[in-house]
């Protein structure tokens, strides 16, 4: 089945400094990805749409010169949170489904980052 | 925002026994999703139901989709401890949209 590969897994990172996290369609072409975070014992609340060669759609109440998204392939988006702060720690999971087909989205591992 | 509601929240049951789980949604679908989450890690997909089916079996897995209450139920029957995990519906309105999740249920199977 199709893959969507995110990486880092997990990410410590220090107040101030900015950390980026790939998300990869393995084997499928995705005009779309979606970012998600999630908080502990919470659902995942979408954060953004990322359209490949356009600027990010984000959602109502997310900064967008916080979290920088960039989808300059049809393989790849990445999402970057600026000046991390450590109300920012939380887990960030891609999403990607298959170019038009009316089937499951698929996510990545997801990315666990704290800010100390 | 959210879509969805689960319900219950939370669900403890004894292995073997099965549980049910409801979700409620608020605007038209194109399908909608059932996805499993252990505890600090990623998504799990279950199963997939069209808006214009009303039932699907996985193995121990049964969907219903009720479109007219704008509902659908995850039934898992036989529980194992190893289904311990939090469980997420999730709608969209075309292929190309974001799934919109629902808050989850955390089931826990005592052995």
């Amino acid at each position: 089945g199709a893959v969507v590969s995110q990486h880092p897994s997990w990410v410590i990172c220090k107040s101030g400094t900015s950390v980026k996290i790939e998300c990869r369609s393995l084997d499928f072409q995705a005009t779309t990805m979606f970012w998600y975070r999630q908080f502990p014992k919470q659902s995942l609340m979408l954060m953004a749409t990322s359209n490949e060669g356009s600027k990010a759609t984000y959602e109502q109440g997310v900064e967008k010169d916080k979290f920088l998204i960039n989808h300059a392939s049809l393989t790849l988006s990445t999402l970057t949170v600026t000046s991390a702060h450590p109300e920012d720690s939380s887990f960030y999971i891609c999403s990607a489904r298959d170019t038009g087909s009316n089937t499951e989205a698929f996510f990545g591992q997801g990315t666990r980052l704290t800010v100390v | 925002s959210q879509q969805g509601e689960e319900d219950p929240q939370a669900l403890s049951i004894q292995e073997g026994e099965n549980a049910t789980m409801n979700c409620s949604y608020k605007t038209s679908i194109n399908n909608l999703q059932w996805y499993r989450q252990n505890s600090g890690r990623g998504l799990v997909h279950l199963i997939l139901i069209r808006s214009n089916e009303r039932e699907k079996h996985s193995g121990r897995l049964r969907v219903t989709l009720d479109t007219s209450k704008k509902s659908s139920s995850l039934l898992i029957t036989a529980s194992r401890a190893a289904d311990t995990a939090s469980y997420f519906c999730a709608t969209d309105r075309s292929g190309n949209t974001p799934l919109v999740f629902g808050k989850g249920t955390r089931l826990s199977v005592i052995a």
